[in-house]
């Protein structure tokens, strides 16, 4: 069965530069959702967006931004990234309940290391 | 807001021997409850999945629990394994769609 899928899966960045991490939906799932984990750390919730909106803001910093897409792919778009960044950064998917389950899936995630 | 806290934080076992991991939430206003397996450095695998509706669902060696008006949630674990060794983690789920995880219980299953 298809899966979130995540990409790149390992991101090496200097300090104050960009980086873009991709996620795909389960096909068919409306909801995306963007967690940070750091090491040792629960995932901590960033943003999510439902049928491409964003519907819940986390601890997202100000020097990050996402956005669904009309084909319901996500990217997280970090700026000026610093030490503390460096992070696993997971997207998952769910529908919205109401008839379904609603249960969440995980991608693999993205390891980001900030030097 | 929804505050989840799992006990232990750590637990380390012989093989063979059952266990009990626990989840508890503040608000009992759920739509479901979620158990995650989480290996170092991977993604979360979802291992059990109950309704608001149902008190526990089974899988294998697993079995999950719900008591909704008391806000807490059992994983059982059954004649553990070394391969059961991870960080397990629940989430809940209130009506919407937020998720609330715990801070997780690292198990370690000694062979």
């Amino acid at each position: 069965a298809a899966g979130v899928i995540q990409s790149p899966r390992h991101l090496i960045k200097e300090k104050r530069e960009t980086a873009t991490l991709k996620c795909y939906p389960i096909p068919r799932h409306d909801t995306v959702y963007w967690y940070q984990q750091g090491p040792g750390q629960d995932p901590q919730f960033l943003i999510s967006f439902y049928e491409k909106m964003q519907s819940d803001k986390g601890s997202i910093p100000d020097r990050f931004s996402a956005q669904q897409f009309s084909d319901y792919h996500s990217e997280l778009n970090m700026s000026s990234l610093e030490l503390g960044d460096s992070a696993l950064y997971f997207c998952a998917s769910s529908v919205w309940p109401g008839g379904y389950t609603g249960e969440l899936f995980f991608g693999e995630g993205s390891r980001l290391t900030v030097l | 807001k929804q505050e989840v806290t799992q006990i232990p934080a750590a637990l380390s076992v012989p093989e063979g021997e059952n266990l009990v991991l626990n989840c508890s939430f503040t608000d009992s206003a759920i739509y479901n409850l979620q158990w995650f397996r989480q290996d170092p450095g991977k993604g979360l695998t979802s291992l059990l999945l109950i309704q608001s509706s149902q008190r526990e669902q089974t899988s294998g060696r697993l079995n999950a629990s719900l008591d909704k008006s008391s806000g807490r949630s059992t994983l059982y674990i059954a004649a553990s394994q070394p391969g059961d060794s991870a960080t397990y983690l629940c989430a809940v789920r209130p009506p919407g769609n937020q998720f609330y995880f715990g801070t997780g219980t690292s198990l370690t299953v000694i062979p």
